[in-house]
């Protein structure tokens, strides 16, 4: 067990909708990472916050926005659903937000767009 | 682009054999090589990890060789057993500005034959 805990784990959708991924990071990390992982593309980095500030940022899509809370916590939004979004997301943190930081993943969200 | 490729994408060993998974990358700007291990239905984990001012690092079994001049680093699993079974990642990343994005490779599938 990493320590980071994803809900839900299998959510299915219809395409159009919008769905809300929720991660918390292991305890005392403050980086929180997504990422996406599919047969065609393998894993793919979304974005990056560190203590509630956008860091880095990836291939995201503009339909799909994230945030981290004061609580470290956070969101993934992905919006105007399409099949080619079907995927399992990770989220995954660290300490901090270097280079050379463990980055440790959780189980993932498993999404399935129809 | 794919900046880390990485080979071959599936690998059947016997037990107590040498499992050979091999990466290329193209940044030179990478600074931090992580090699992760995802079991079925969890997240990756991180298993072995090496800087580019060391040409190898071992860990138990696990050994990573680096190559700087030829931009290519190879993981080595020893005495290879069938827990070893799993898909494995290599990744890099770039040291800046507090942000920490990992570029996988497409994953090697290791069948370890008993």
């Amino acid at each position: 067990d990493s320590g980071v805990t994803q809900t839900p784990k299998h959510l299915i959708t219809a395409t159009g909708q919008r769905v809300t991924l929720r991660c918390s990071p292991r305890s005392g990390d403050l980086s929180v990472y997504w990422y996406q992982q599919s047969l065609d593309q393998g894993l793919q980095f979304l974005i990056q916050y560190y203590n509630g500030e956008e860091r880095a940022k990836g291939n995201i899509l503009e339909r799909f926005s994230a945030q981290q809370f004061p609580d470290l916590h956070s969101e993934l939004n992905l919006s105007s659903l399409e099949l080619g979004d079907s995927a399992l997301y990770f989220c995954a943190s660290s300490v901090v937000g270097n280079s050379a930081n463990t980055i440790y993943f959780g189980e993932g969200s498993w999404l399935t767009v129809v | 682009q794919q900046q880390v490729k990485q080979s071959p994408q599936s690998l059947i060993v016997q037990k107590g054999g040498i499992s050979i998974i091999n990466c290329a990358y193209e940044n030179t700007a990478f600074d931090y090589f992580p090699w992760y291990q995802q079991f079925p239905g969890k997240g990756p984990a991180l298993l072995i990890a090496i800087r580019p001012d060391v040409s190898e690092k071992k860990e138990g079994r696990f050994t990573i060789s680096f190559n700087k001049s030829a931009k290519q680093f190879s993981l080595h699993i020893m005495d290879s057993q069938p827990g070893d079974s799993a898909t494995y990642f290599c990744a890099a990343s770039r040291r800046g500005q507090g942000a920490q994005k990992l570029v996988f490779g497409q994953g090697t599938r290791l069948t370890i034959n008993p």
